[in-house]
């Protein structure tokens, strides 16, 4: 069972729109949430994280937005560049006082067209 | 560059041969992590190192072991890999095992099973 979900594969935007990326999450236990980044041939890359304790972080076009309530968090990139299309996954970590393994999303493949 | 380095990049076997994937560091991080990614999946982890510590994932098949010989190298050995193992393998570091810790992740490995 998946615990974190992305339910569109896929999203096109027009370069200089906002691109939204959703994601939820099952586990009422994770507590930290990361969006990493890939583009075809590379290992995915860290892009900007969340703890539970906030509901809005924000660095530079990237903002994220978590909804404790609704399990759900968003990823917001506004505007929205060409270089931007990637594949960004969502993951989820649950606090704990050992190694706390992430676990991710499919994916959502997003396509900004100039 | 400090990077995560995967070798080879692509790789064919036939079932049932074993085979060996391999991940490199110059990051000097203490954990290291081997993810599977299945196509239109999210990478599941298989295992992780905490320096010479060995932490299985309870759903990880006994097909598959990992070696890390020093702190720079890890390898991903498939004893008798099935056509399901077809996949793509993703190797990462972080400097330790909290959720905050950022993960950076190698290339990959596309390994294909015929």
């Amino acid at each position: 069972d998946q615990q974190v979900k992305q339910n569109s594969p896929s999203l096109s935007v027009q370069e200089g729109r906002i691109s939204i990326l959703n994601c939820d999450y099952t586990n009422s236990m994770f507590d930290y949430f990361l969006w990493y980044k890939k583009y075809p041939a590379e290992g995915p890359t860290f892009l900007i994280s969340i703890s539970s304790i906030k509901d809005k972080n924000e660095d530079g076009r990237f903002t994220v937005f978590l909804n404790k309530s609704a399990k759900h968090l968003s990823l917001h990139i506004v505007p929205s560049q060409p270089g931007d299309s990637a594949v960004y996954f969502c993951a989820a970590s649950v606090a704990n006082s050992g190694n706390t393994p992430l676990v991710f999303g499919k994916g959502t493949r997003l396509s900004v067209i100039a | 560059d400090a990077m995560v380095i995967q070798n080879p990049r692509y790789q064919v076997t036939q079932f049932g041969k074993p085979v060996t994937l391999s991940c490199s560091q110059t990051l000097n991080h203490n954990v290291m992590y081997w993810y599977q990614q299945k196509s239109s999946q999210a990478p599941k982890l298989l295992f992780h190192y905490y320096d010479k510590d060995f932490n299985n994932e309870a759903d990880t098949p006994d097909n598959f072991q990992s070696r890390r010989p020093n702190t720079s190298f890890c390898f991903l050995d498939i004893r008798s890999p099935g056509l399901g193992d077809t996949a793509m393998y993703l190797c990462a570091t972080s400097r330790g095992p909290g959720r905050a810790e950022t993960q950076y992740f190698g290339p990959g490995t596309r390994l294909l099973v015929l």
